[in-house]
């Protein structure tokens, strides 16, 4: 068990709607990050959020949109969904291990499903 | 980043040692080599990293070439638990931002 938390583990929806996952850091963990895992694309960073502000973009689409709360918890919010978009959906906080290490820390996943 | 290559998969036997190797040979000087694994449909989990010595930890040791163009994550005792997709990850730890930039990784299968 990492310590990160995510709601729901499944989530079966229709193209066009729109759903939102949820994640809850470690302890203490002021970062959280998101991540896609679709079966061509393999794992790719979208957003990361530090201490409620945005910190880092990567290949999100302008239809998600993420935020974190001041209890540090994160919201992913998936719109006008399409079939491509069903994947895993994970979330990760950080520590920082010494001088040079991150150590990122995964959630268990969303496994969303367009229909 | 410097660009990472390793092997589509691999398979050992149980109990024997598991070496993956990982080809980064346009690694700068401060970049640091990261390994994580993902067991199936699971998070990826960190198991280690280092710049230029090679690290041991309860978990594997990462051996890395004096000229830091290419590493090797062993894990001395392979389980059927360490069967993963295992990723070698190579990059800066810039302040405030560590989003990890995964590539296709080894499929490790453990074989009883």
């Amino acid at each position: 068990d990492s310590g990160v938390t995510q709601t729901p583990k499944h989530l079966i929806t229709a193209t066009g709607q729109r759903v939102t996952l949820r994640c809850s850091p470690r302890s203490g963990d002021l970062s959280v990050y998101w991540y896609q895992q679709s079966l061509d694309q393999g794992l790719q960073f979208l957003i990361q959020y530090y201490n409620g502000e945005e910190r880092a973009k990567g290949n999100i689409l302008e239809r998600f949109s993420a935020q974190q709360f001041p209890d540090l918890h994160s919201e992913l919010n998936l719109s006008s969904l399409e079939l491509g978009d069903s994947a895993l959906y994970f979330c990760a906080s950080s520590v920082r291990t010494g001088l040079s290490g991150i150590e990122q820390f995964f959630g268990p996943g969303t496994r969303l499903t367009v229909l | 980043d410097a660009k990472t290559t390793q092997p589509p998969s691999m398979d050992c036997a149980e109990g024997r040692a598991a070496n993956l190797p990982c080809n980064h040979s346009t690694i700068s000087g401060n970049e640091y080599v990261y390994w994580y694994r993902q067991i199936h449909s699971q998070g990826p989990q960190y198991i280690i990293h280092g710049l230029k010595n090679n690290e041991t930890n309860e978990m594997a040791s990462l051996i890395i070439t004096e000229d830091r163009k290419s590493s090797t994550l062993i894990l001395p005792h392979a389980t059927l638990r360490d069967t993963a997709v295992y990723y070698c990850i190579v990059r800066v730890p810039e302040a405030g931002s560590y989003q990890l930039t995964f590539g296709k990784g080894t499929k490790l299968s453990v074989i009883p």
